[in-house]
């Protein structure tokens, strides 16, 4: 059983196009984050939720908007998307800040 | 910011010798993590070594930590060509609630 899945693995789209990414994990954790990997593989937190609340907001942005529907789902919507936004996104998820859990990424690529 | 210094940036080795990666860090920490990622995939929890402990083994693996050094190493013995990937640290600074990541070392096997 996938503990933390991501969908598309994959997404290629035009600038100013608006695109999601659904993330889910199936581990009872309470939180999940968001993470950019760029290509030179550095990995940098975006947002961590808390049982559905906000609790880190590292500077992203305000086209991208994250969204809890429960403890369980934690989504990321990009609006007007540029091409620096290309890049890995890993969703993750933890009991405290502990082991954390990773999806398998979803490469977004920006023309 | 990032709070994790890895050295050596990349490095290769022939199967079976041990392979040593260094992490140095800024601040005080709660816990400092290590993990591996293979090509195109998420990464993968190894290991977690808390500040008041110095040393910790699994398997493989042998992680230390020098809290008054801000430095942490760690030592995989007797490599396999699986170990082929990347390898991070990830410090749980103190009241941050979030991980920071290094940017990584490329460890490569050669059979």
């Amino acid at each position: 059983d996938t503990a933390v899945s991501q969908t598309p693995k994959y997404l290629v789209t035009q600038m100013g196009n608006d695109k999601s990414i659904k993330c889910e994990q199936n581990l009872g954790h309470d939180t999940m984050y968001w993470y950019k990997q760029d290509s030179k593989k550095f990995l940098k937190i975006m947002f961590s939720y808390n049982n559905k609340e906000l609790i880190i907001n590292e500077t992203v942005p305000n086209r991208f908007s994250p969204k809890s529907p429960d403890k369980a789902h934690l989504n990321l919507h990009i609006n007007s998307l540029e091409l620096g936004d290309s890049a890995v996104y890993f969703c993750a998820s933890s009991r405290a800040v502990d082991e954390q859990f990773f999806g398998p990424g979803t490469r977004l690529t920006v023309l | 910011s990032q709070q994790g210094e890895e050295d050596p940036q990349a490095l290769s080795i022939q199967e079976g010798e041990n392979a040593t990666m260094n992490c140095s860090y800024k601040t005080s920490i709660n816990n400092l993590q290590w993990y591996r990622q293979n090509s195109g995939r998420g990464l993968v929890h190894l290991i977690l070594i808390r500040s008041n402990e110095r040393e910790k083994h699994s398997g493989r693996l042998r992680v230390t930590l020098d809290t008054s050094k801000k430095s942490s190493s760690l030592l995989i013995t007797a490599s396999r060509a699986a170990d082929t990937a990347s390898y991070f640290c990830a410090t749980d600074e103190e009241g941050a609630q979030k991980l920071v990541f290094g940017q990584g070392t490329r460890l490569t096997i050669n059979p």
